[in-house]
């Protein structure tokens, strides 16, 4: 149970372009999902909070206006990357706040070109 | 500011080893402990959580310890075995509504 379903699991974009990730919720209700980013040999990066419905918390040094996270159902939360530069080339993962710990989406390999 | 560190960052032992990783935080009034498994280019796998209230749990060939007062979890891996090449990681939560807070992981082989 609590799974996570994330898509897509790799993307390849032109510089400038924006990039839509899904997260969603396959058998619960998430009322709060985090959104992290990981550079490689690196840890996770908590970038924003969402709550459904409201908007999003982010984390310090965050573009808010670069990374647009939208979570208007209980079962599906949103990071679009706008006008993506290389720079943004990471690896994203979502995180479901369950009973007794969280559940973490299969991450988007994002590729900005 | 709470800070979780791990150690070592890599590690590569043959199978069938015993092994143990270890975690460190610095403020010890934390909620709970979770230490993860991540697999290359994937997502993470939760493998155990301890509240703040319990020292240890176990599930199969794994065991995880909490020292609050010391600020320390350790997670032993018993009869290591090369499915179990991965990165792990600990993170700890503050308080019941915090976020999680990662340590840098551990990259683990194990060598058939």
């Amino acid at each position: 149970g609590a799974v996570v379903s994330q898509h897509p699991s790799r993307v390849i974009c032109k510089s400038g372009t924006s990039v839509k990730i899904e997260c969603r919720s396959l058998d619960f209700q998430a009322t709060t999902m985090f959104w992290y980013r990981q550079f490689p040999k690196q840890s996770l990066m908590l970038m924003a909070t969402s709550n459904e419905g409201s908007k999003a918390t982010y984390e310090q040094g965050v573009e808010k206006d670069k990374f647009l996270i939208n979570h208007a159902s209980l079962t599906l939360s949103t990071l679009t990357v706008t006008s993506a530069h290389p720079e943004d080339s990471s690896f994203y993962i979502c995180s479901a706040k369950i009973e007794y710990g969280y559940t973490f989406g299969s991450g988007t390999r994002l590729t900005v070109v | 500011k709470q800070e979780v560190t791990q150690i070592p960052a890599a590690l590569s032992v043959p199978e069938g080893e015993n092994l143990v990783l270890n975690c460190s935080f610095t403020d010890s009034a934390i909620y709970n402990l979770q230490w993860f498994r991540q697999d290359p280019g994937k997502g993470l796998t939760s493998l155990l959580l301890i509240q703040s209230s319990q020292r240890e749990q176990t599930s199969g060939r794994l065991n995880a310890s909490l020292d609050k007062s010391s600020g320390r979890s350790t997670l032993y891996i018993a009869a290591s075995q090369p499915g179990d090449s991965a990165t792990y990681l600990c993170a700890v939560r503050n308080n019941q509504g915090g976020k999680l807070i990662f340590g840098q992981g551990t990259e683990l082989s194990v060598k058939p």
